[in-house]
């Protein structure tokens, strides 16, 4: 299984909601990132779990919380959003936290706040 | 503070071989580039990577010049359905962790 899933694939939320995305991974990968792509740019780095211990924060405003219950699986907590957060939110893993040599990412939540 | 330059975009016949270009002059002797690629409407795919010497793979081939100033990446046989965004990236180590730098991207339609 080389497969990366996020779920939901879209969802739309208002600003005092609260949501959650949710990454998946089975093949075993120790590091784990979650990405954010506004439209025609490149993906921007969120945030970096290595062995389940968040190692890179990319200066995420704290309405971003994210959680790595186990090696599996990834969580960001979404709360009070600005209709500027939406973007596609990516989830990627790789092997090895030190060595980036390939990581592979999910199809991504496409995230509208209203 | 991307490191990378690419054109915006480019065309390519079907079944002919796309060179996608890529400067990064300010690259360091350990600073490895990669390159992804990104169809509409999916995540980031993973296509090569590599230091200084040339690199081949079943998707791709990728040549760095002598001074590593900028690389090229080969898609020998170009299909409809490499048409997307390919992204050059250069790998810098910040502290302890290894981050990708991206770039801008090149957006590369192949025609029939």
């Amino acid at each position: 299984d080389t497969e990366v899933t996020q779920t939901p694939k879209h969802l739309v939320m208002g600003m005092t909601n609260k949501k959650s995305l949710k990454c998946e991974q089975h093949m075993g990968h120790r590091a784990m990132y979650w990405y954010k792509q506004k439209a025609k740019k490149p993906p921007e780095l969120m945030f970096v779990y290595s062995y389940e211990k968040l190692s890179i924060n990319e200066s995420v405003p704290s309405r971003f919380s994210p959680e790595c219950p186990n090696s599996s699986l990834l969580n960001l907590h979404l709360h009070a959003l600005q209709p500027e957060d939406s973007a596609l939110y990516l989830c990627a893993s790789s092997q090895d936290p030190q060595s980036y040599n390939e990581q592979f990412f999910g199809p991504g939540t496409r995230l509208t706040v209203l | 503070d991307a490191k990378t330059t690419q054109p915006p975009s480019m065309d390519c016949a079907e079944g002919r071989a796309a060179n996608l270009p890529c400067n990064h002059s300010t690259i360091s002797g350990n600073e490895y580039v990669y390159w992804y690629r990104q169809i509409h409407s999916q995540g980031p795919q993973y296509i090569i990577h590599g230091l200084k010497n040339n690199e081949t793979n079943e998707m791709a081939s990728l040549i760095i010049t002598e001074d590593r100033k900028s690389s090229t990446l080969i898609l020998p046989h170009a299909t409809l359905r490499d048409t997307a965004v390919y992204y050059c990236i250069v790998r810098v180590l910040r502290g302890s962790n290894y981050q990708l730098i991206w770039g801008a991207g090149t957006k590369l339609i192949i025609k029939p």
